[in-house]
């Protein structure tokens, strides 16, 4: 069992160009989870997906995020127009369902310049 | 909603001292308790959970934490630190219903373990 992948685990864009961060859970988990981390911060919740449904965004921010989980393929957390202020750790986690706690990947690192 | 509280932003500790790393939360239901560890430049990796049962759970290398639920808090322990427990741990609760599994964390705490 491969674990939660996270790519690329380091992303460099310069201001204004797109971000794209990818995940794909854990084998037999259906939700997926992503969290921001910022430079010295604990870790804020993003969104919650389920295959083909977003059913918590409540952390996102309204404007230039967005989240899939498509049927097939890894989950993608895409930034638009990207800001320094975007600098930060992407953490994706899977679960099998509710309830437990999940598992984490390793995170994908992303630098603004 | 939830939130969780760590007091201590950094802890340092010689090498084989106890270790008690404190966490609090608020919440108007029920919560599911867990404490991860973050080593540099990687992921969290979960170190021990609280769902139900027994308060005092216990990680496999020598933490443990209780539950408290009149002080609504869920302190992280060990008798004997090593040099590789140096790494920041966070505190989380998600809420124990089915409307989703989201965690809130804590600020995290930076173990610092010295020779």
């Amino acid at each position: 069992n491969a674990g939660v992948m996270q790519n690329p685990r380091h992303l460099v864009r310069r201001r204004g160009q797109e971000a794209r961060l990818r995940c794909s859970p854990m084998k037999g988990h259906s939700h997926v989870y992503w969290y921001r981390q910022l430079p010295e911060e604990g870790l804020k919740f993003m969104v919650y997906l389920q295959k083909e449904n977003i059913i918590d965004e409540s952390g996102m921010p309204k404007e230039r995020f967005s989240a899939e989980f498509p049927k097939e393929g890894p989950s993608i957390l895409r930034i638009q127009q990207v800001v320094r202020g975007d600098s930060a750790a992407y953490f994706c986690a899977s679960s099998p369902g509710q309830g437990g706690g999940y598992t984490f990947g390793s995170g994908t690192r992303l630098t603004v310049v | 909603a939830q939130s969780v509280t760590q007091l201590d932003s950094q802890v340092p500790v010689f090498e084989e001292a106890p270790v008690e790393l404190r966490c609090n939360y608020s919440s108007s239901v029920s919560v599911y308790l867990f404490w991860y560890v973050q080593y540099p430049n990687q992921g969290l990796q979960l170190l021990l959970k609280y769902l139900s049962g027994s308060t005092l759970v216990e990680s496999i290398n020598g933490f443990e934490a209780e539950f408290n639920k009149s002080q609504t808090s869920f302190h992280l322990r060990k008798p004997s630190v090593h040099i590789s427990d140096t790494a920041e741990y966070f505190c989380a609760v998600s809420p124990n219903n089915n409307a989703g599994n989201m965690l809130t964390f804590g600020g995290g705490t930076r173990l610092m373990v010295k020779p």
